[in-house]
């Protein structure tokens, strides 16, 4: 089945900073990239997406970039605030299951 | 809309009890998906449904799992006999179909003591 890592685990940086996580997955029928946002106590929130047939996808101060060759995607914050401050989770999937990365804790510090 | 609606949020019982999750997907999807949050083994999927019928629960843990869904409007999770280590957040999230953006609701937080 499909496997996806994710790094950093945390990230800490300072407010206007910014912030990459990136993410691997190992099955390449895989197609479809969505990142999430976690709050506390909360459940996660789809913040960006990318489906296969697109390189960069970008939504104000996020983005988002594939290399299918490669099997990696990662999200770009730029100009961080404190409210980035979640755990934010990459995913894969081809048509209906969702796998999961472990999870990155970014801390944004004032 | 008022988004995926899980209940109860927070549930607290004891080991051998039966425990009952319940969601409320967003009104016109027709996909659902039940999964488990543990600091050890991150997000998994457990089971889910499209069109009220459950397509691939190989993610259920084991017997004392099961799922239902029996209109499109609510589904349930029960574990039964329950255990510490069911101990987990549980979430639902649903969609318009199985490829499209799944929508999580807040969770329900399982403690089995």
């Amino acid at each position: 089945g499909e496997n996806v890592e994710q790094h950093p685990s945390t990230l800490s940086v300072q407010e206007g900073d910014s912030a990459v996580i990136k993410c691997t997955y190992s099955d390449s029928a895989s197609n479809y990239f969505p990142w999430y946002k976690q709050e506390l106590g909360k459940g996660p929130q789809l913040i960006i997406d990318i489906r296969s047939n697109v390189g960069e996808k970008k939504d104000q101060r996020i983005a988002v970039t594939l290399n299918k060759t490669a099997k990696h995607f990662s999200l770009h914050i730029t100009e961080t605030q404190p409210e980035d401050s979640a755990v934010y989770f990459c995913a894969a999937s081809r048509g209906n299951m969702l796998t999961f990365g472990g999870g990155t804790r970014l801390m944004v510090k004032p | 809309d008022a988004g995926v609606i899980q209940s109860p949020r927070h549930e607290v019982t004891e080991m051998g009890q039966e425990v009952t999750l319940r969601c409320k997907p967003i009104s016109g999807h027709n996909s659902l998906f039940w999964y488990r949050q543990t600091m050890m083994r991150g997000l998994e999927l457990l089971i889910y449904f499209n069109n009220n019928v459950p397509i691939d629960d190989s993610g259920m843990p084991e017997d004392r799992f099961s799922a239902k869904m029996p209109n499109a409007s609510f589904s349930t999770l029960k574990i039964q006999p329950s255990e510490p280590r069911d101990s987990a957040v549980y979430f639902c999230a649903s969609s318009f179909s199985t490829v499209d953006t799944q929508y999580f609701g807040p969770g329900t937080r399982l403690t089995v003591l």
